[in-house]
């Protein structure tokens, strides 16, 4: 495909239950983002992917958060035991010299 | 840890009308500072790309300025258009972005 794609588009969770959201990045991007962007608000910094090398993830909010890149092209982002106020945008980005963002996916946690 | 500013939160402009969106950040030593464009339920599309060694940079109708001793960058729309609603957003860094809250544009036609 010519850009990042994001599934699911929408995902609604039960609190407590996990969840797994996916993003396929540009065709040989070295670089793979993971964003929260809360209603009203700018996206914030997740973690970062090197190839299959995760090299930052001092955003990650909390150790429910988890995400991997095994062959360095598909990411997953997991959230177990979902809360409330993981309700958010879940923002996907691969980059060479900008960064191409995906639609996210939008996370709601009732 | 970067802390990136705009203003205003929101604007309306009549159709045609040429307007400034500001972003401010603390921390000047940035790689470049990037400008998108976000519509509802959307992604967010690049619009410009300033490395930090540059000043601005151009494209159509957008202008976008970078001052990093100031620790500001500035979009200029001209000629607005309705099409040109939507939430603009600038980031700052390098491997990470730090983004802004964003300006909420309306054109009104």
């Amino acid at each position: 495909g010519a850009g990042v794609s994001q599934s699911p588009r929408y995902k609604v969770a039960k609190r407590g239950q996990d969840v797994a959201l996916r993003c396929d990045p540009i065709s040989g991007h070295v670089s793979l983002f993971w964003y929260q962007q809360a209603l009203g608000q700018g996206p914030e910094f997740l973690t970062y992917f090197q190839n299959e090398a995760q090299l930052d993830k001092s955003g990650l909010p909390s150790d429910r958060f988890f995400a991997e890149r095994p062959e360095g092209s598909v990411s997953t982002l997991k959230i177990q035991r979902t809360q409330q106020e993981d309700s958010a945008v879940y923002l996907c980005a691969s980059s060479g010299e900008t960064q191409y963002f995906g639609p996210g996916t939008r996370l709601l946690v009732l | 840890k970067q802390e990136v500013t705009q203003i205003p939160a929101a604007l309306s402009v009549p159709e045609g009308e040429n307007l400034v969106l500001n972003c401010s950040f603390t921390d000047s030593a940035i790689y470049n500072l990037q400008w998108f464009r976000q519509d509802p339920g959307k992604g967010l599309t690049s619009l410009l790309l300033i490395q930090s060694s540059q000043r601005e940079q151009t494209s159509g109708r957008l202008n976008a300025s970078l001052d990093k001793s100031s620790g500001r960058s500035t979009l200029y729309i001209a000629a607005s258009q309705p099409g040109d609603s939507a939430t603009y957003l600038c980031a700052s860094g390098g491997n990470q972005f730090y983004f802004g809250t964003g300006t909420s544009l309306t054109v009104i036609p």
